[in-house]
């Protein structure tokens, strides 16, 4: 069974950043691809990009672009989401999905929660 | 940027109720429509995708239909563990937005 098991909690002081990993098991990395979605205290799911193993390019939410890094290392079966230049309002659970060719988040991590906090 | 509206965004209901909850967007997105379920301190669930179909292992009270602009998530008869809130998504185009979730509560 695939599952994505992602880092732990962060704490961070503001203009600091942040790398939150997400390691997939039960399933070769380069089959699946990877998005990133997070949820601030008391909002909604916010889509911020996706990585596509198929070509090796990313797709940014418009709003993180120049912040967000998306990456995958093949050779651990791990996806990393760093975060830079944080702001309190970036505080929110992380998540990692996997998507299907129908477009759906069939698998999530278990979310990773990023505090920024002075 | 597609735009994903949900209504209502709260509903009270109880055990046993059906109930609808209806998801727009701002353009086309064919059947690129998916719904999850979000519990606090879970990870969101996917209940239904393509519209209509429904995810392995979701129980089948759960229902999904529409296409082009206008979709509806269906509960046909509420359990307690049903109590949490709910997203639609559209994968029909870059970037995958979300609806503003509609919180479904205990009355």
């Amino acid at each position: 069974q695939v599952h994505l098991v992602q880092s732990g909690a962060e704490v961070k002081k503001p203009g600091a950043s942040v790398r939150v990993s997400c390691k997939v098991s039960g399933y070769t990395l380069t089959g699946l691809s990877k998005h990133w979605v997070r949820q601030a205290p008391g909002k909604g799911l916010e889509w911020m990009g996706n990585f596509d193993p198929e070509d090796g390019e990313t797709i940014y939410a418009r709003k993180f672009q120049g912040r967000v890094t998306l990456t995958e290392d093949t050779s651990t079966d791990t996806a990393y989401m760093e975060l830079s230049s944080l702001r309190f309002e970036d505080t929110a659970v992380y998540y990692c999905a996997s998507v299907r060719a129908d477009g759906s988040f069939d698998l999530w991590g278990q979310g990773t929660l990023v505090t920024v906090s002075s | 940027d597609i735009q994903m509206t949900q209504s209502p965004s709260s509903l009270s209901a109880s055990v046993g109720d059906r109930v609808t909850i209806t998801c727009r967007a701002s353009q086309s997105i064919s059947s690129y429509l998916s719904w999850y379920q979000h519990s606090p301190g879970k990870a969101p669930k996917l209940l239904i995708y393509a519209a209509s179909s429904l995810q392995s292992g979701v129980p089948s009270r759960f229902s999904g239909s529409g296409s082009g602009t206008d979709f509806t998530l269906t509960i046909s008869s509420l359990q307690p563990e049903d109590f949490a809130t709910y997203y639609c998504q559209q994968s029909y185009i870059s970037p995958y937005s979300f609806g503003q979730g509609t919180k479904l509560e205990i009355k």
